[in-house]
């Protein structure tokens, strides 16, 4: 596709399960971030990768909190053990940062609920 | 760490009328600073950017932003509001000591009325 994918769109669990969501950057591009948005949060950091250097993971609230990107591309973000504060819209992004003021492409989230 | 802020939770401005969003920085070293748009229903949307160059930067939908870095500002102006600019907005920089990763600022929920 031309633009950044993310799956599922919407995804409603339980607490304490396990979730993952998906982001297919567009491709060709280099960096790929996550965030989250919540209803008066704005939008909160969680990990960002670039290339082949080591994941920025700083912004990841928890260890239950993790991401991968394989072979440079597909991404996904792994919640563990669910709480209802994971509630938000997470959001995948990726640019083409080969130089200094690459502009970002967002998907259109993810909404996870956590009943 | 690299930052932005944005003042205001919400602007409200009457159609017509020309409309600020405010967004500070605070960073070390020369800043690079971003405007995104998040449209109802729609993903975040690139506005514009300062690298370097004229203080005023121009962008989409007829949008603009004055860097000033004495007041250490890059708000977001727009000299005739639209309806269709109602919309959640938000200001961005980049942290080059951390990578060049972007940080966000909170938002500002602008709303035009006829």
């Amino acid at each position: 596709g031309a633009g950044v994918s993310q799956s599922p769109s919407n995804k409603v669990t339980e607490k304490g399960k396990d979730v993952e969501l998906r982001c297919d950057p567009i491709s060709g591009h280099t960096a790929l971030y996550w965030y989250r948005q919540s209803l008066g949060q704005g939008l909160e950091f969680l990990i960002y990768f670039q290339g082949n250097s080591a994941p920025d993971k700083s912004g990841l609230p928890s260890d239950r909190f993790s991401a991968e990107r394989t072979g440079g591309s597909v991404s996904t973000l792994t919640i563990q053990r669910t709480q209802q504060e994971d509630s938000a819209v997470y959001l995948c992004a990726s640019s083409f940062q080969k130089g200094t003021n690459e502009k970002l492409f967002f998907g259109s989230g993810t909404q996870l609920s956590v009943l | 760490a690299q930052s932005v802020a944005q003042p205001e939770d919400q602007v409200n401005v009457a159609e017509g009328n020309p409309l600020t969003v405010k967004c500070t920085y605070s960073v070390s070293g020369n800043p690079y600073l971003f405007w995104y748009v998040q449209y109802p229903n729609r993903g975040l949307q690139f506005l514009l950017k300062y690298i370097t160059g004229d203080n005023l930067v121009k962008g989409s939908y007829g949008f603009e932003a004055e860097f000033n870095k004495s007041q250490t500002s890059f708000h977001l102006k727009k000299p005739s509001a639209l309806v269709s600019d109602s919309a959640l907005y938000f200001c961005a920089v980049r942290d080059w000591n951390q990578g060049g990763k972007l940080i966000f600022g909170q938002g500002t929920e602008l709303s035009v009325k006829p």
